[in-house]
This record gives structure tokens, C-alpha cells and sequence, in this order.
């Protein structure tokens, strides 16, 4: 069984660019959620998506946003990128949103902004 | 708001020698789960703790849940040099919640280097 894969894996951009990333979950997994991972910071959640529809969002500015399919893939976007928004950005997946169902992490796309 | 504390946040170990890694929360959870991450890598899974007293082992490693403590520990039993990564845990909300909570709280982690 496929694990969950993100693409790209690895990105530079400069300040002021946009940024999409993807997120393929498991197959059969319906839910998916995004973390931010950066050195000061640790692992912040960022939103999560179950059936299409945005569940919880974290505590982050409207620049980041994200969306998802009728497959279960789902992206994220970065508007106006700044250089804080370097980090590894982490994409999970489950059976559900609730209920005993852990997540399973991808491997990340690593974003860089110069 | 939810918080996680781990302790210790770095810890460097003998092989051979046991210790125990610190989770606490501060809000009522019976949902905790435990990942290991290497240098540059994703997050890999270690366990699943659903209730209070739930005790799961795997290899060198045990971890436990004391929901009423609000606790919950990873032991490594004979450290060996490939036991060496970050590991965090993190605390589950969301069906706590009616979808409202924000999705995993993690610690902040412990950098564990086991030494030959």
C-alpha cells in the first residue's frame, strides 16, 4: 500500500512568490492535514481537510490556505511568501477526522524563500 | 489552549543504559501518540496510545498512558546507537472537540543521541 507522497520535495523561492504544494494521502484515507515544521517553532498544525471541507484551522495568517479534492488529494498554498515561511511542510493522512485513527505522515516538501 | 511538555529536550545516552522520555498535557486526552524522526526525514509512527493505562512495546521501546496524570512516557530499555533520532509525542483533541480542536498538539521534541 502507496504511503502519502508530497510534491515537490524541495523548493526555493523568493519573497513576495507564491507557493503550491500537494498532497496525496493514503488510498482509502479521507482526511488530510498540514503541518508546518520549523526549527523555532517545532510542529504547527496548519488546517485539516476531510470530504472537501476545511475542519480545523491553526492559528497562521490567511496567506496560507488549502483545499481539497474529491479524490482526498489536497494542497496548499502560500500567497505573498515571506522568509519565516521557510520550513518543512508536512502533509498526514487518516481514515477520519475523528475516532481512534492515527496519521501518517508524508515525507515533506522542504520550502525555502530567499 | 492545549500544551505539551516534553522533558528532557536533549539527552545523550551510553548504549546499554535505560532511560524515560517525559510527555505531559495540559487538557483531558486519551489520545496520544508517539513518532520518531530522523535528520532531514518525515515523521514515522511509534504508537498509539487510546486509554488510560494503555502500554505498548516494541523492540527496545515501551510507552505508557496515565490520563489522569495527563502523562505519558517512552522508555528505551539497553539503548542502542540506532535508537538515535528526535522523538516526539503529541496530543489528539479532535474528538474532543465536534471538530473544532487543532489537530495534533506536538512537543517540542527530544533530541536523543546514543553514544557507542
Amino acid at each position: 500500500k502507496a504511503g502519502v507522497t508530497q510534491t515537490p520535495r524541495y523548493l526555493i523561492k523568493t519573497r513576495g512568490q507564491q507557493v503550491t504544494l500537494s498532497c496525496s494521502p493514503i488510498s482509502g484515507h479521507r482526511s488530510v492535514s498540514w503541518y508546518q515544521q520549523t526549527p523555532g517553532q517545532g510542529l504547527q498544525f496548519l488546517f485539516e481537510y476531510f470530504s472537501e471541507t476545511q475542519r480545523n484551522k491553526g492559528n497562521f495568517p490567511g496567506r496560507f490556505s488549502g483545499r481539497q479534492f474529491s479524490n482526498s488529494r489536497s494542497e496548499m498554498n502560500v500567497s505573498t511568501l515571506e522568509l519565516g515561511d521557510s520550513a518543512l511542510y508536512l502533509c498526514a493522512s487518516s481514515l477520519a477526522w475523528t475516532g481512534t485513527y492515527e496519521q501518517y505522515f508524508g515525507p515533506g516538501t522542504r520550502l525555502t524563500v530567499t | 489552549e492545549l500544551k505539551v511538555e516534553q522533558n528532557p529536550l536533549f539527552l545523550s545516552m551510553q548504549e546499554g543504559k535505560n532511560y524515560t522520555i517525559y510527555c505531559n498535557y495540559s487538557t483531558t486526552s486519551d489520545r496520544l501518540y508517539w513518532y520518531r524522526q530522523d535528520p532531514g526525514k518525515s515523521l514515522e509512527s511509534l504508537f498509539v496510545l487510546l486509554s488510560n493505562g494503555a502500554v505498548k512495546q516494541e523492540g527496545r521501546l515501551m510507552a505508557s498512558l496515565d490520563t489522569k496524570a495527563r502523562l505519558s512516557t517512552l522508555h528505551i530499555t539497553a539503548a542502542v546507537h540506532d535508537l538515535s533520532a528526535t522523538y516526539f509525542c503529541a496530543v489528539d483533541m479532535r474528538a474532543y472537540s465536534g471538530g473544532g480542536a487543532d489537530g495534533l498538539t506536538f512537543g517540542k521534541g527530544t533530541h536523543l543521541i546514543i553514544q557507542p
